[in-house]
């Protein structure tokens, strides 16, 4: 069965900090792996998007992994903003279909307290 | 910046009414999709569209429908809702082919009372 696995369900970090937020898959054939920021009460926005070839992509202070061969991803935050806190949410792609199907995590939610 | 809008942001409504959620994106994108999301939880698409007179049902089944007689619109109606149709909508949209960036809506939050 395919899913997307997310961890922590919920995270509490101090200002500053730095934060690796964890993805793990079992999709398959897989496509690509995204990353989106949501902010409550708002639509997801795209951080990144790695395919199979990619093992690391950056934005900004938004960095994110891929082990394709373990099915497993990370988002690491750098220097942690009040504007961070938001669910982040991975997203697996497969490559199955012409639509190629999104597989959604329930996402992790990410406090930042001053 | 996505340029992808919907509207109403936020609605509360009665049992057995007629409600549509509007979905409009500028960016000349193919694809749209319409999905449902509940508080704390994952996405699940309800609706997609290849391009316009293209329509289909997605993985969650939903009473609603959709039509796409034009790109740029991406239309949801719910012809009698029910409380079990409360929840947050949300609209998306994304160029063809797969490993494209999919840019959402800010989302329609429905209540149903």
């Amino acid at each position: 069965k395919n899913q997307v696995e997310q961890s922590p369900q919920s995270l509490i970090i101090l200002e500053g900090k730095n934060c690796t937020l964890q993805c793990n898959y079992t999709v398959s054939p897989f496509s690509n792996l995204r990353w989106y920021k949501q902010d409550t009460g708002r639509g997801p926005v795209s951080l990144t998007i790695m395919t199979f070839s990619e093992n690391t992509k950056s934005n900004g202070r938004y960095t994110a992994t891929l082990d394709a061969d373990t099915k497993q991803s990370s988002l690491h935050i750098t220097a942690s903003q009040l504007s961070d806190s938001a669910s982040y949410i991975c997203v697996v792609s497969d490559r199955g279909s012409t639509l190629g199907r999104l597989y959604f995590g329930r996402g992790t939610q990410l406090t930042v307290w001053p | 910046e996505a340029d992808i809008y919907q509207t109403p942001r936020y609605l509360v409504i009665g049992t057995g009414k007629k409600i549509t959620l509007e979905c409009s994106q500028t960016m000349g994108h193919d694809k749209m999709y319409w999905y449902q999301q509940d508080p704390g939880m994952e996405l699940h698409l309800i609706h997609y569209s290849y391009g316009v007179n293209s329509t289909e049902k997605g993985d969650l089944s939903s009473e609603s429908t959709v039509s796409r007689i034009r790109t740029e619109h991406f239309p949801l109606t719910l012809e009698s809702a029910r409380p079990s149709h409360t929840s947050q909508y949300l609209c998306a949209s994304s160029e063809k082919g797969q490993g494209n960036t999919i840019y959402f809506g800010e989302g329609s939050w429905l209540t149903v009372v």
